[in-house]
């Protein structure tokens, strides 16, 4: 079975562009969330969907990030204008929720992105 | 207040033995869960172990095993046998209640030597 896949894997660009990244979730799953891996701050939630609805999107540091979930099999990151502070990894994941319990989460490779 | 703490920056074990990773959780509420995230080198995040605030019983996965301690709110990550693939960073997780968000700790990096 594919696991959580994202796109693209690495990702050079030039601040002031628009990054825009991909992630598939695993079939079935309900639960998708983007994280953001950085040496400073580790491992943080940016936003999680549940059944394509965003439900906490706390973590989004700022307006330059957006993130969409137009169905539940794809999910875009975006930011406008991209900033060299938003180098970092970007985690997507998914999990089947089902209420209180036990509710592993899937990661997807990430998506190293370098913002010169 | 940190929800996550992993007080151990790095650890250093020989191949064939047992080792232990620190974690300590902050949460009010009853029902929450725990996990333990390897990372290795190549960067992907790989489940290990969960265990349920409710479980009376101890998680183990193989030759990993989570000592719960509920009063001392810890949750610690026993390593048997270390293998030289074991070598990577350790995270260790916390969901609270009915959300599904994840709050992580900052880490510990083990390296298991020969």
């Amino acid at each position: 079975d594919a696991g959580v896949i994202q796109s693209p894997r690495h990702e050079v660009t030039e601040m002031g562009q628009e990054v825009t990244l991909r992630c598939k979730p695993i079939s079935g799953h309900n639960s998708l969330f983007w994280y953001r891996q950085t040496m400073m701050r580790g491992l943080e939630l940016l936003i999680y969907f549940n059944n394509n609805v965003p439900i906490d999107d706390s973590g989004m540091p700022e307006d330059r990030f957006s993130a969409k979930m137009p169905n539940a099999s794809f999910s875009t990151l975006k930011i406008q204008p991209s900033e060299p502070r938003d180098s970092a990894v970007y985690f997507c994941a998914s999990s089947f929720a089902w209420g209180i319990g036990y509710n592993e989460q899937f990661f997807g490779p990430g998506t190293r992105l370098t913002v010169l | 207040a940190q929800k996550i703490t992993q007080t151990q920056p790095g650890m250093f074990v020989q191949e064939k033995e047992a080792v232990t990773l620190d974690c300590t959780y902050d949460t009010s509420d009853q029902s929450y869960g725990l996990f333990w995230y390897k990372q290795p080198s190549s960067g992907e995040m790989i489940f290990l172990i969960y265990q349920g605030s409710y479980d009376e019983q101890n998680a183990t996965e193989g030759r990993y095993s989570l000592n719960f301690q509920k009063a001392r709110k810890s949750a610690n990550l026993v390593i048997s046998a270390s293998q030289l693939g074991d070598s990577a960073m350790y995270f260790c997780a916390m969901r609270e209640g009915s959300f599904q968000k994840l709050v992580f700790g900052t880490g510990t990096r083990l390296l298991v030597s020969p």
